[in-house]
C-alpha cells in the first residue's frame, strides 16, 4: 500500500533552517510528483511547492522562493523539504502529498502524517 | 494566482441535515477542483476530485458539482463522523490554491 512517512517534530530558533523528509513506499517513486503543503496552528492549508522525483525539477510558491529547497533521493525513495531563515510565522505542520491525476484533473490522494515545525527563541 | 473563496467559513448543523459548501474561483478553472475533509490532528482526506468524481471508499452522501468558477460540496445527510473542516483545492494552474476552509460543527 502507498505510504508517505515523514520525519519527526522539530524545534528551531529564528534564523535557522529545517529539513523535513518524506519517505515513499508502495509505488514507483519516480512516477509521481510530491507536493508540500503547510498548515499554521488553527489556520488553513497552504501550498508550498512540488518536485518531480524523476529528474528533480521543482516549482515553488512565490511566497517561499529563495527560502525553500525541495530535493529527492531515488536511492531511498525520499523527498526532502528544506526551509531556511525561519521565523515564528513558519511554525506549522508540514505535509507531503503525492499528486495523482485522472484523465482531466489532479489531486492529493495520499498524504504524509505531517511534521510539526516549531520556531521559537 | 487564482484565489479560491470558500463559504461559509463555518456552519452549525444537526445530524441528518443537508449541508452545502461553496467554493468560487477568481477565474475559470474548468473542473480542476478537489474537496478534502480534515479532522483535528490528521492529514486531509480526499473526498471529491475533478469537481464531481467521488473518491473510492467515500460515502455516497458526499457529492460535488460545478465547473468554471462556481463549485459545491454537498453532504446529503450529515452523520456524526462528518463534523470536520472541509477545503477545496484548485489544480488548474500553479500555484495550486486552497479555499480558506469551512468548519462544520454540531448544532
Amino acid at each position: 500500500q502507498v505510504q508517505l512517512v515523514q520525519s519527526g517534530a522539530e524545534v528551531k530558533k529564528p534564523g535557522a533552517s529545517v529539513k523535513v523528509s518524506c519517505k515513499a513506499s508502495g509505488y514507483t517513486f519516480t512516477s509521481y510528483y510530491i507536493h508540500w503543503v503547510r498548515q499554521a496552528p488553527g489556520q488553513g492549508l497552504e501550498w508550498m511547492g512540488k518536485i518531480n522525483p524523476s529528474g528533480g525539477s521543482t516549482s515553488y510558491a512565490q511566497k517561499f522562493q529563495g527560502r525553500v529547497t525541495m530535493t529527492s533521493d531515488t536511492s531511498t525513495s525520499t523527498v526532502y523539504m528544506e526551509l531556511s531563515s525561519l521565523r515564528s510565522e513558519d511554525t506549522a505542520v508540514y505535509y507531503c502529498a503525492r499528486r495523482d491525476c485522472s484523465s482531466t484533473s489532479c489531486y492529493f490522494e495520499y498524504w504524509g502524517q505531517g511534521t510539526l515545525v516549531t520556531v521559537s527563541s | 494566482a487564482i484565489q479560491m473563496t470558500q463559504s461559509p467559513s463555518s456552519l452549525s448543523a444537526s445530524v441528518g441535515d443537508r449541508v452545502t459548501i461553496t467554493c468560487r474561483a477568481s477565474q475559470g478553472i474548468g473542473n480542476d477542483l478537489s474537496w478534502y475533509q480534515q479532522k483535528p490532528g490528521k492529514a486531509p482526506n480526499l473526498l471529491i476530485y475533478a469537481a464531481s468524481s467521488l473518491q473510492s471508499g467515500v460515502p455516497s452522501r458526499f457529492s460535488g458539482s460545478g465547473s468554471g468558477t462556481d463549485f459545491t460540496l454537498t453532504i446529503s445527510s450529515l452523520q456524526p463522523e462528518d463534523f470536520a473542516t472541509y477545503y477545496c483545492l484548485q489544480d488548474y494552474s500553479y500555484p495550486w490554491t486552497f479555499g480558506q476552509g469551512t468548519r462544520v460543527e454540531i448544532k
